[in-house]
């Protein structure tokens, strides 16, 4: 099948600093790679589409300089949430499109600032 | 892509057939019809997804009506651990196409003992 690995699964971080999430295909090689952001008893919402070897495509609203994504392999996409704050807390999930399987989704990350 | 329009939310008793149904008047004629669950706190989960035929698989069925304006996903045998979100999506073939997946506000199925 197709297994995408999100890690951490959770993490809990102070108000200014900078969490990184990792996202990775397992068993397949991801060009495009996207990232959710979910609110409590909200649906998942698009931040942004990850493109590998390029920039990445973010939606409207979503700011470019705070949640920056790398996408440095076919195989790796990173969320980093800079200066981090008790806004930002949320679940994010990232998934992957493989050609003959779909969409996978990571197992998504908690993110609470403090 | 087309919206889709979903119950917020549905109970079904344990050991029952759960049928969850989506509304997709406006389904254009190359646009796949999608199924994701999500339980709680997880990434969603690809349960199936058809175009016009009918499809099975280990997990659910997918009815598509004959004008595939809607659709209808069925646990034959729901258990305690099919509690979850259930997302109806449509879009075109992901085969040939990097576009993202866009998520509506889903039905919340409980299945109660």
């Amino acid at each position: 099948g197709a297994v995408v690995s999100q890690h951490p699964s959770r993490v809990i971080c102070k108000s200014g600093t900078s969490v990184k999430i990792e996202c990775r295909s397992l068993d397949f090689q991801a060009t495009t790679m996207f990232w959710y952001r979910q609110f409590p008893k909200k649906s998942l919402m698009l931040m942004a589409t990850s493109n590998e070897g390029s920039k990445a495509t973010y939606e409207q609203g979503v700011e470019k300089d705070k949640f920056l994504i790398n996408h440095a392999s076919l195989t790796l996409s990173t969320l980093t949430v800079t200066s981090a704050h008790p806004e930002d807390s949320s679940f994010y999930i990232c998934s992957a499109n493989r050609e003959d399987y779909g969409y996978t989704f990571g197992s998504g990350t908690r993110l609470t600032v403090v | 892509d087309a919206k889709t329009t979903q119950p917020p939310s549905m109970d079904c008793a344990e050991g029952r057939a759960a049928n969850l149904p989506c509304n997709h008047s406006t389904i254009s004629g190359n646009e796949y019809v999608y199924w994701y669950r999500q339980i709680h706190s997880q990434g969603p989960q690809y349960i199936i997804h058809g175009l016009k035929n009918n499809e099975t698989n280990e997990m659910a069925s997918l009815i598509i009506t004959e004008d595939r304006k809607s659709s209808t996903l069925i646990l034959p045998h729901a258990t305690l651990r099919d509690t979850a979100v259930y997302y109806c999506i449509v879009r075109g073939y992901y085969g040939g196409s990097q576009g993202n997946l866009i998520f509506g506000k889903g039905t919340k199925l409980s299945v109660k003992p």
